[in-house]
């Protein structure tokens, strides 16, 4: 089975400034997609980035961008210039190509603080 | 208008109290999922269901039921709700459109449900 951690239960960042959130994972397939999502106040899930485990660039959407080592298992989000709008909940998550019933298997969360 | 809705967003019962959490889509979508989100943990897959004559136990289906009522419905059920149900519950729809890994999953606002 697949798992997903990330060390960091929290992390905080001055307004402006980059943070990096760390996730690993375990698996045993080589197809597989990565996800973060974004959890506000709100509780609403919010997809921020995702990666194709064949594709050796990393994705990048405006602020937000990944490092992605696939040997290592390793899937960090990088938030450049934070806004006080990116403090949440920060998900990792994996989706196997072999999954049928298209599952998420999530970490366990980073909460991110965003300082003014 | 959401394109995925929960009802009710809140809700605190008793031990041994049946209680149904309802899910509607509007995004047409043949795949819906239930979550449940506990601190630490992540989300964690409780069912799931292809369409309305395909239902398929997740992670975590014990003490859980659940029913499709139409493309657009799916609900979950607690028979009789203990304290360790305390969470926070998510419903998710996908498109399966494209290989299985990359669909998004498009999340409703949640149910905070607490069991005394």
């Amino acid at each position: 089975a697949q798992t997903v951690t990330q060390s960091q239960p929290e992390m905080s960042v001055q307004e402006a400034e980059t943070v990096t959130l760390s996730c690993t994972y375990d698996t045993s397939e080589s197809d597989y997609y990565l996800f973060w999502y974004k959890q506000p106040p709100s509780r609403q899930m919010i997809l921020v980035i995702r990666q194709e485990a064949y594709k050796q660039q990393n994705a990048t959407e405006n602020r937000f961008s990944v490092n992605f080592q696939k040997a290592a298992k390793s899937f960090s989000l990088k938030i450049s210039d934070s806004q006080l709008g990116d403090a949440a909940m920060y998900f990792c998550a994996y989706n196997g190509n072999n999954n049928a019933g298209n599952m998420l298997t999530f970490g366990g969360g980073t909460r991110l603080m965003v300082k003014p | 208008d959401a394109d995925v809705t929960q009802t009710p967003r809140n809700r605190i019962t008793k031990t041994g109290k049946r209680i149904m959490l309802e899910c509607s889509q509007t995004k047409g979508h043949d795949r819906m999922y239930w979550y449940r989100q506990d601190p630490g943990l992540g989300l964690r897959l409780i069912y799931y269901s292809f369409d309305v004559k395909d239902i398929n136990k997740g992670e975590i289906s014990d003490g859980y039921s659940v029913s499709r009522q139409a493309q657009a419905k799916f609900s979950l059920s607690l028979e009789s709700a203990i304290p360790n149900q305390t969470a926070l519950y998510f419903c998710a729809t996908s498109d399966p459109v494209g290989p299985a890994g990359m669909n998004e999953q498009f999340f409703g606002p949640g149910t905070r449900l607490t069991v005394l």
